[in-house]
């Protein structure tokens, strides 16, 4: 069982709907979550970042943590084709200094 | 520019080739990585460098071998390679001695081994 895991998609939705992804994970030891995003041919550049459970919101986009479930979810409103890019989960324990454990990502397709 | 700057961004080497890829950060990070981005795959940890000193390996074959002059620069010489080597190789850099705040990424190098 891989210790992060995530839908690869495509997920593929029309200008305006709300995007929604989520990640499982299975160590319970995790306690700081965030959500990358990778433009083609450009390397992840970070989204979001929570520490623990709850909500944040920046602008558009909406982080949720849920770590009785193991579960995070970020959720993308009034998307647009600009959003369109692959969303990759990333998590890490307090214990592990700086090393963080990717999701495989989710490829994320806004039509206009 | 992410204030990681990889080079070259292609690559094309033959098996029996010695190359070298580069990253440079201006970030004041002391901590740097070497990641491999295989398609469909999770991004996979090789090498994580900090305050100059290699703290991880994570079974990479022998023909990588990075290096660490000084916290603002890292490269990774590549010898050898085989085929499934071709992917893209990822620099990314980040503080240390807190909590996990993320890391900056570079664009990457696209190697291909012929």
């Amino acid at each position: 069982q891989k210790e992060v895991e995530q839908d690869p998609g495509p997920l593929s939705v029309p200008e305006g709907a709300i995007v929604s992804l989520n990640c499982t994970y299975s160590n319970s030891a995790f306690q700081y979550f965030m959500w990358y995003r990778q433009y083609s041919r450009k390397g992840p550049e970070l989204l979001m970042y929570t520490y623990s459970s709850g909500n944040k919101e920046d602008g558009r986009f909406t982080a949720q943590v849920d770590k009785s479930s193991k579960y995070i979810s970020l959720f993308i409103r009034d998307s647009q084709p600009s959003d369109s890019a692959t969303y990759l989960c990333a998590m890490s324990r307090k214990a592990a200094g700086n090393k963080l454990t990717f999701g495989g990502g989710t490829r994320v397709l806004v039509k206009p | 520019e992410t204030g990681v700057t990889q080079t070259p961004r292609h690559l094309v080497m033959g098996m029996t080739n010695k190359k070298s890829l580069k990253c440079e950060q201006h970030l004041g990070h002391n901590a740097m990585y070497w990641y491999k981005q295989s398609a469909k795959k999770p991004l996979e940890l090789m090498f994580v460098y900090s305050l100059e000193e290699r703290v991880e390996n994570n079974s990479v074959p022998s023909r990588f071998s990075p290096e660490c002059p000084n916290s603002s620069h890292l490269f990774l010489h590549l010898h050898t390679l085989q085929p499934e080597d071709s992917a893209l190789y990822l620099c990314a850099s980040s503080k240390t001695g807190g909590p996990s705040y993320g890391y900056t990424f570079g664009s990457g190098t696209r190697l291909t081994v012929v």
